[in-house]
């Protein structure tokens, strides 16, 4: 299986920050990485596919990059709504897998 | 609007067969270019694809569950099923509904789970 590795495991920001969580897959994947936002209850939210393509409905300030084995998610403008739980996933070859998540918390 | 729905037990007793059916409303589960996930969250922890079904009924399960996991689909319903038999207390998770989406991107097939159902909570104990 690829093991994917998200960095870091949680952060503390305010409105308005720029965002950036890093995930790390344990070998190439090509391009073929997303991006999910979760919050407590709620069905997790697609928010960009094959790395760098955004969702549609998702608010611009997020976008995402990276290639091979290395991807970053990144926020330019935090908003309130955006405090919640973020993971990668690979789908590269199956068993799909995902990284083990990035709280983004309210400083 | 496409939505997904789970329902099932939310106890099943260790050594028994957990049994969830995930509804489809606003699309037919027979149409498009998807396949049909089930993915699943133990408290605190990250979230586990297990397994796949497409419409022609052709299935990927995940090898560290496979030998425990069906995935079938009832397109006279719009639905599509997990059965996870001899669960442990570690199959306790919440299991969530999931549509997997094929796009080509730059001429490259990819995938996404672009709908999830909410989700619901399913506890292993006597």
């Amino acid at each position: 299986d690829i093991q994917m590795t998200q960095s870091p495991s949680s952060l503390s920001a305010s409105v308005g920050d720029r965002v950036t969580i890093t995930c790390r897959a344990s070998q190439s994947i090509s391009g073929y990485l997303n991006w999910y936002q979760h919050k407590p209850g709620k069905a997790p939210k697609l928010l960009i596919y094959a790395a760098s393509n955004l969702e549609s409905g998702v608010p611009s300030r997020f976008s995402g990059s990276g290639s091979g084995t290395d991807f970053t998610l990144t926020i330019s403008s935090l908003q309130p709504e955006d405090f919640a739980t973020y993971y990668c996933q690979q789908i590269y070859s199956t068993p799909w897998t995902f990284g083990q998540g990035t709280k983004v918390e309210i400083k | 609007q496409v939505q997904l729905q789970e329902s099932g037990p939310g106890l099943v007793k260790p050594s028994q067969t957990l049994s969830l059916t995930c509804t489809v409303s606003g699309a037919s589960i027979s149409s498009g270019s998807y396949y049909w996930s089930w993915i699943r969250q133990p408290a605190g922890k990250g979230l586990e694809w297990i397994g796949r079904i497409y419409t022609s009924g052709s299935t990927n399960y995940n090898p560290s569950l496979k030998s425990r996991v069906t995935i079938s689909l009832d397109t006279s319903k719009n639905q599509f099923s997990l059965r996870l038999s001899s669960v442990t207390a570690t199959d306790t998770a919440v299991y969530y509904c999931a549509r997997d989406r094929l796009t080509m991107v730059g001429g490259v097939d990819t995938f996404a789970f672009d709908i999830w159902g909410q989700g619901t909570m399913v506890t292993v104990s006597s």
